[in-house]
């Protein structure tokens, strides 16, 4: 069974400051997508990695992928409290379903 | 239209009621995903159709859970004799293409409340 899992769970982040998520996945996958939800919205299409270094940036965010890790990771840069919302990965495996990380909410604080 | 659409937005029935909530995908859009989403957590799949075929319904929970596809667009999740522990946010994705890329847009959920 495919889990992911996504550290830190929660984080308070400090505005100008960089950051990190880290998402770990349990098997072989070289598709991983980034969504965001603002509280009481849906989820928000953010990147799609489809294979092993892929990287892609979208201003202050940056997302990875080491397939051979099994490990992704989303790069917060200079965080600003437009950024507050909670951050979810995603996985597929053979099958096209997403599984999803238990979610990172991030709190950026002046 | 311009992204997936559900209705309704909000559901609160009596329990051992029936409950249909409705997806409607991006237009063209080939792939279309149910998912349930709890409170704090991230959402979880539930089945999913190319075209009007059902791929794969491993993550409906119990034969009360079905969906369908019949013409290849709009999609029907239904449950029946809706229990409490059904109370969920039930969101509904698209996706262009089924394959390799597969990026899923969603939709804006349907909140259901079992009494």
């Amino acid at each position: 069974e495919l889990k992911v899992e996504q550290n830190p769970l929660f984080l308070s982040m400090q505005e100008g400051k960089n950051y990190t998520i880290y998402c770990n996945y349990s098997t072989t996958s070289d598709r991983l997508y980034w969504y965001r939800q603002d509280p009481g919205k849906s989820l928000e299409s953010l990147f799609v990695l489809l294979s092993n270094g892929a990287v892609k940036q979208e201003g202050r965010l940056m997302a990875s992928l080491d397939t051979k890790a099994r490990l992704s990771t989303l790069h917060i840069t200079a965080a600003v409290h437009d950024l507050s919302a909670t951050y979810f990965c995603a996985v597929t495996g053979t099958a096209s379903k997403l599984t999803f990380g238990t979610g990172t909410r991030l709190q950026v604080t002046l | 239209g311009a992204g997936v659409s559900q209705s309704p937005r909000y559901k609160v029935t009596k329990r051992g009621q029936d409950v249909a909530l409705r997806c409607d995908p991006i237009s063209g859009h080939v792939s279309l995903y149910w998912y349930r989403q709890a409170l704090g957590q991230g959402p979880e799949f539930l089945t999913y159709f190319n075209y009007e075929a059902q791929q794969d319904k491993s993550g409906l929970p119990n034969d009360r859970f079905s969906a369908e596809r019949p013409e290849g667009s709009i999609s029907t999740l239904t449950i029946q004799r809706t229990e409490q522990r059904d109370s969920a946010m039930y969101r509904c994705a698209s996706s262009k293409v089924p394959g390799f890329y597969n990026e899923q847009f969603f939709g804006p959920g349907t909140r259901l409340t079992v009494l």
